[in-house]
């Protein structure tokens, strides 16, 4: 099956520093990829949609300025944290959905396997 | 998108078969039914989607009610790693231009020996 890969699996930084995460699609090229937030026990929570050459289309509530995403390619988007506080401490997973094709049915989206990231 | 309504958790004892329940009564006539599932500090695994018929592959059954504001996910033969937060999903297809999956609580499901 399709894989989709983040790094760092974990991450711990300073409060006040940025911190960069990184999504890539493995063996398939999306035009689309997403980020997600999920605190402990809670729901994964969208926090924005990445189009590949275009800006970010961001959830109600999310800081694009503070969140920053980058979908440079069809393989790999970032998801920058600035000036990053305590309260940024998350698990951040993203998915990629297949570029459509006739082989597709536009029901495919894959998930990376998340990045943990701790901020002291 | 339809919202759904799932239990926040049920048990299952090993080798049964587990029944995952959802409604999703605002459900529109293209929009299909996805699940998910999150084991503990994983990303997301997809098992089934539908649209009306039921469906099976080799992890899972859907069951789709006839006016198809309830489904059921079916596990025929639950094993300890099935033990996970299971996502019931309704959205368009993305041809029809839907572009996010939006997760509601889930239920998490505890297989026990």
């Amino acid at each position: 099956g399709a894989v989709v890969s983040q790094h760092p699996s974990r991450v711990i930084c300073k409060s006040g520093t940025s911190v960069k995460i990184e999504c890539r699609s493995l063996d398939f090229q999306a035009t689309t990829m997403f980020w997600y937030r999920q605190f402990p026990k809670q729901s994964l929570m969208l926090m924005a949609t990445s189009n590949e050459g275009s800006k970010a289309t961001y959830e109600q509530g999310v800081e694009k300025d503070k969140f920053l995403i980058n979908h440079a390619s069809l393989t790999l988007s970032t998801l920058t944290v600035t000036s990053a506080h305590p309260e940024d401490s998350s698990f951040y997973i993203c998915s990629a959905r297949p570029s459509l094709s006739r082989r597709t049915g536009g029901h495919e989206q894959y998930f990376g396997p998340g990045t943990r990231l701790t901020v002291t | 998108d339809a919202k759904t309504t799932q239990p926040p958790s049920m048990d299952c004892a090993e080798g049964r078969a587990a029944n995952l329940p959802c409604n999703h009564s605002t459900i529109s006539g293209n929009e299909y039914v996805y699940w998910y599932r999150q084991i503990h500090s994983q990303g997301p695994q997809y098992i089934i989607h539908g649209l009306k018929n039921n469906e099976t592959n080799e992890m899972a059954s859907l069951i789709i009610t006839e006016d198809r504001k309830s489904s059921t996910l079916i596990l025929p033969h639950a094993t300890l790693r099935d033990t996970a937060v299971y996502y019931c999903i309704v959205r368009l297809s993305s041809k029809e231009g839907a572009q996010k999956l939006v997760f509601g609580q889930g239920t998490r499901l505890t297989i026990n020996p």
